[in-house]
Formats: C-alpha cells, sequence, structure tokens
C-alpha cells in the first residue's frame, strides 16, 4: 500500500523549532518529488516546498522567508521539514504529499499538528 | 503570490451539475497548463480529482471534468451527489516554480 506518515508536530513557542519527518512506503520513494503543504485551523490549502528526487532542487514558498528547509533521505525513505524562528501564523497541520506531474499532489499523508503558542 | 481566487460556496441539487471557477493571473493559470482540483472532506486529506487542467487520475470518478480559458479555470461536478458535499481547492504551476492554491470552495448538496 502506497502510504505517507508524517511525525514531528506539537506544541512549540513562538521563536522555537521544530522538525518533521515523512516515512514513504509503497512507491520508490527516490524516483519522486516531495512537497510540504500546510492547512491552518479551518483555513485553506497552502503550499510550503517542494524537493525533487535527487534533493538537488528546492522551491519553497517565498512568505517564509528562509526559516523552512525541505530535505530528503532517499536511503531511508524519509523527507523532513526544519522550521525554524517559528511563529503563530505558522500553526497549522502540515502535510507530506508525493508530486505528481507538474505542481500536483496524488498521495497525501494524514497530517501532522504544529501549534506555535506561549 | 497572491492566492487563486475561488467563490466561497457553490450548492445544487442531486443529479445538478456545478461549476466552481477558479480566477488567477498570466504567472499562474495563464500562463501553463498545470491547474489541478482537489476535494477535502471534513477531518480528511485532499484527494486528487484533477492534474494538467483537465487530466482525471486513475479512480477518479468521470463525473469531475476540468477546463482552462486564459487566466480562469472550472472545476464541472456532474450529476450532483450527497458524497460530494465537500471543500474544494484549486492550484496552479506559477512562473517562479512555486505552487499557489485557491481560498477553497465549499460545495453544499441541497
Amino acid at each position: 500500500e502506497v502510504q505517507l506518515v508524517e511525525s514531528g508536530g506539537g506544541l512549540v513557542k513562538p521563536g522555537g523549532s521544530l522538525r518533521l519527518s515523512c516515512a514513504a512506503s509503497g512507491f520508490t520513494f527516490s524516483s519522486y518529488t516531495m512537497n510540504w503543504i500546510r492547512q491552518a485551523p479551518g483555513k485553506g490549502l497552502e503550499w510550503v516546498s517542494s524537493i525533487s528526487s535527487t534533493g538537488n532542487y528546492i522551491f519553497s514558498a517565498g512568505s517564509l522567508k528562509g526559516r523552512f528547509t525541505i530535505s530528503r533521505d532517499n536511503t531511508k525513505n524519509s523527507l523532513y521539514l526544519q522550521m525554524n524562528n517559528l511563529r503563530a501564523d505558522d500553526t497549522a497541520l502540515y502535510y507530506c504529499a508525493r508530486n505528481w506531474q507538474v505542481a500536483a499532489a496524488d498521495i497525501w499523508g494524514q497530517g501532522t499538528l504544529v501549534i506555535v503558542s506561549s | 503570490q497572491s492566492a487563486l481566487t475561488q467563490p466561497a460556496s457553490v450548492s445544487g441539487s442531486p443529479g445538478q451539475s456545478i461549476i466552481i471557477s477558479c480566477t488567477g493571473t498570466s504567472s499562474d493559470i495563464g500562463g501553463y497548463n498545470y491547474v489541478s482540483w482537489y476535494q477535502q472532506h471534513p477531518g480528511k486529506a485532499p484527494k486528487l480529482l484533477i492534474s494538467d487542467v483537465s487530466h482525471r487520475p486513475s479512480g477518479v470518478s468521470y463525473r469531475f471534468s476540468g477546463s482552462k480559458s486564459d487566466t480562469t479555470a472550472s472545476l464541472t461536478i456532474s450529476g450532483l451527489r450527497a458524497e460530494d458535499e465537500a471543500d474544494y481547492y484549486c492550484s496552479s504551476h506559477t512562473s517562479a516554480s512555486t505552487w499557489v492554491f485557491g481560498g477553497g470552495t465549499k460545495v453544499t448538496v441541497l
């Protein structure tokens, strides 16, 4: 079964850091571009970042101003998101998603919740 | 990059057809044939319905179809069913090699 399982979310204080992980199974992880997409409570979807299959190409939302860094380890079939200097408006459910064609996501995890609050 | 513009809500009766619009700019929808649509039920992850403007992935019902004209993309749901009640999001590739999503449309089946 093709599956993505996120972990690492939790409660963090403003200015703090968190590292999210996404474990992939059931497909050849190293062949796919991967994405992080978030959804604030009661709000819409927001694309965060994408990383190519080899990790050579990375694109991120300009609004993040370099605070978030996407990475991957193909030997571990894992995707990561390092989040620094977290703000209250980073509070959201963070989804890991497999890229399909161009700028589409066909497989999504269940999400991991990040809450930034003092 | 501003979000794509979708109507907040659309409603229809069972069996009817509804259309959800998604308006962008020449830097996103108007510049590429890379528009996608997603369905999201409450508490669930989004599901890909349409990619590349009008391509339906395997397993997606034929009742969902996509199109595009200039800077506006559209999702048509034909033969509306109770299970189609959900939130729908469009997204597009952009000239900055990023993605942009629409604000979402809540579909209500009357």
